[in-house]
């Protein structure tokens, strides 16, 4: 099966300019999250949907960061106007079933984003 | 989710066996045990996950002793793109939709 598409893979802007950034998830996967990986670090939560709903999205800035799932599939993340401070790789991932059970989600390769 | 702790960086030469252990002392009865793999410039990779005792497939073995308080994970003969980052983490089995909570990971390099 596909896996999690994202795009684009790289992008660079300035700061105060604004960005999106596009993710396809596993076809039939109810649930979808936006991470965000700054060098060195591991992957935290911006945002987490269930079909086309907000599960979580306590850690996402929201001044300056949007999410949304049109139609419980795409999805797309949005920030503006940019900061020095988000420079980093943006992944999507996705996952089947419900609430229990396995904690595999399957990731896509991510967007990295450089602000100068 | 429990707290985990494991080792920053491990390296290793092509053909060894690694052991990259995992301490989680806070862990909860209905808690799992879940590893992944994160290779440079790709997302993460679930590579196994496991309750007690030992969990095999094809990429790797998860050996949790009984009192469930650490984990190992094992590689058998690395090869030189066995290289990347592995993240350690638990979690209540009936959360598994929720977010994953990752660490610094531990970053293992093989040689030659």
């Amino acid at each position: 099966e596909a896996g999690v598409a994202q795009s684009p893979r790289y992008k660079i802007i300035e700061k105060r300019q604004s960005v999106a950034f596009w993710c396809n998830p596993i076809s039939g996967h109810a649930t979808l999250y936006w991470y965000q990986q700054i060098l060195g670090q591991g992957p935290k939560l911006l945002i987490q949907f269930q079909n086309n709903g907000v599960v979580d999205d306590s850690q996402l800035p929201k001044d300056r960061f949007s999410a949304e799932r049109l139609k419980g599939v795409d999805s797309t993340l949005k920030i503006q106007p940019a900061k020095l401070e988000d420079s980093a790789v943006y992944l999507c991932a996705s996952r089947a079933g419900g609430l229990q059970g396995s904690y595999e989600q399957y990731f896509g390769p991510g967007t990295r984003l450089t602000v100068t | 989710l429990a707290k985990t702790t494991q080792p920053i960086s491990m390296d290793s030469y092509e053909g060894q066996e690694v052991n990259i252990t995992c301490s989680h002392n806070n862990i909860a009865t209905n808690d799992y045990i879940t590893w992944y793999q994160q290779f440079p410039s790709q997302g993460p990779r679930f590579i196994i996950q496991g309750y007690k005792t030992k969990v095999t497939n094809e990429v790797a073995s998860l050996f949790i002793p009984a009192d469930r308080k650490s984990s190992t994970l094992s590689l058998p003969r690395v090869s030189l793109s066995d290289t990347a980052v592995y993240y350690c983490l638990v979690g209540d089995s009936y959360q598994a939709g929720t977010a994953l909570i990752f660490g610094k990971g531990t970053t293992l390099s093989v040689s030659s």
